[in-house]
């Protein structure tokens, strides 16, 4: 079963924030981030394990609640570059399974 | 070094006919998963491919099958298409098969069914 993404999609001006979230019904061992702009290959943003660990990079951070079965995506004063899709994988019985997608677009 | 190469990058079939696409790993990779994106929709898994075997399937009909090659390139060939098959088909590799592990994915196939 696939995880469940929300919001859908964001409309942000550049130097806003935004949260992207990830929630899964069944238990997770790590979730991993990408992004996709339109007509492109996704891009590998960061990966999360067990822990409740957040990490960060650059302007771009997560955090993974592995009792809640949630992950969230942090963006801080974001970039025209941030526009894209945004899509949370979870690694269940050997596979990962990717979410619906949030889209989120950032205009000057 | 070089990233993940997918071949053909378009194709046109028709319902009923075959088709296989083609990737080559990142250098250092030996594992390769393919995943089939519909329009507006996540990636989904189609299987991994580890050390030239089977390592894993998502929810896919048998006439989906794969190959790796020693040289850790890998195929995927799908039978008797359906109008449903249209999609992007993406190609990613790793160092090894484990959840830690970033994907790191190619231009994909865009394959249209007519």
């Amino acid at each position: 079963q696939q995880p469940v993404q929300s919001p859908q999609a964001v409309i942000l001006r550049e130097g806003e924030d935004a949260v992207i979230n990830c929630s899964s019904s069944k238990a997770l061992y790590s979730v991993h981030w990408y992004r996709q702009k339109h007509g492109e290959a996704p891009v590998f943003l960061m990966i999360l394990l067990k822990g409740g660990e957040q990490k960060g990079h650059d302007k771009i951070s997560a955090s993974f609640n592995e009792k809640k079965q949630q992950s969230s995506l942090y963006l801080t004063a974001s970039q025209l570059s941030y526009s894209g899709t945004y899509f949370c994988g979870t690694w269940v019985y050997g596979k990962l399974t990717f979410g619906q997608g949030t889209i989120l677009t950032v205009h000057p | 070094e070089t990233g993940v190469t997918q071949s053909p990058t378009h194709l046109i079939k028709t319902r009923g006919q075959q088709v296989t696409l083609r990737c080559s790993s990142q250098s250092g990779h030996n594992t390769v998963s393919w995943y089939q994106q519909a329009l507006g929709q996540g990636p989904q898994f189609i299987f991994q491919y580890y050390r030239e075997e089977e390592n894993g399937r998502g929810n896919f009909p048998p006439r989906f099958s794969g190959l790796q090659f020693p040289n850790y390139s890998s195929e995927l060939n799908v039978n008797a298409l359906e109008l449903d098959d249209s999609a992007l088909y993406l190609c990613a590799s790793s160092p090894l098969p484990a959840q830690n592990q970033p994907q790191h994915f190619g231009d994909g196939t865009r394959l249209s069914i007519l």
